[in-house]
């Protein structure tokens, strides 16, 4: 089975900080993806990245940065936290097929900014 | 606007009945429409994928169709069970850069 493992399943932080998401993957697929997931909103693209050292800005990539330095691990950063960055973030894995890529999930990391 | 649109926003069923969850688009061109289920407090999980030509697909009591001319798809549950209640969500691959655009979800809630 595939498994995607977000490193926190919750965290609090106050504005201004700076985050950092890990995610880590096992089944040694070249894409990787960070999402968000609010209220009301479909999930939003932020960054995705495709190799190592490889990233691709997404829908909202505003406020964010993303690091690949190894093939299953995937990091997300918020620079200086700011309360409108209060989400769900997803990170998924898949392989390269362009057309059936299915995308595997983490369970998720609900981010309180106070 | 939302390429994506999913409705209804939510729905209540009892145990054992069946329930449809629609999904109409605008992406373009088509690649491929995927539904997923996402329990409360997981991340989605793929229940089916479907291309042009596939009309069709079935995962256990799951079963989604896609009329590719009206753009539009469905998703049947069939025999609901307590297990059901999650949120169903619907996308939609586009063919020339492989961009996913997501409905917001069709919350569903099986009562016993």
């Amino acid at each position: 089975d595939v498994k995607v493992t977000q490193s926190s399943r919750y965290l609090v932080k106050r504005t201004g900080e700076k985050v950092f998401l890990e995610c880590v993957q096992d089944m040694d697929h070249e894409n990787m993806f960070w999402y968000r997931q609010d209220p009301g909103l479909g999930l939003r693209l932020i960054y995705f990245s495709y190799d190592v050292k490889m990233k691709e800005k997404g829908d909202i990539p505003e406020g964010y940065s993303v690091s690949r330095e190894k093939k299953e691990r995937f990091s997300l950063i918020l620079e200086s936290a700011s309360t409108n960055q209060t989400s769900m973030y997803l990170c998924a894995s898949s392989t390269q097929d362009r057309v059936k890529n299915i995308q595997y999930f983490g369970a998720g990391t609900r981010l309180s900014v106070l | 606007k939302n390429q994506v649109e999913q409705s209804p926003q939510s729905l209540i069923i009892l145990e054992g009945k069946n329930c449809t969850l629609q999904c109409n688009y605008t992406v373009s061109p088509f690649s491929n429409l995927r539904w997923y289920k996402q329990d409360t407090g997981r991340g989605p999980v793929s229940l089916t994928i479907m291309t042009f030509s596939e009309n069709t697909k079935s995962n256990g009591r799951y079963t989604a169709t896609l009329d590719a001319d009206t753009k539009q798809s469905s998703l049947h549950i069939t025999a609901s069970q307590l297990s059901d209640s999650a949120s169903y969500i619907c996308v939609v691959v586009r063919s020339n850069d492989y961009k996913l655009s997501f409905g917001a979800g069709t919350t569903v809630t099986v009562r016993a």
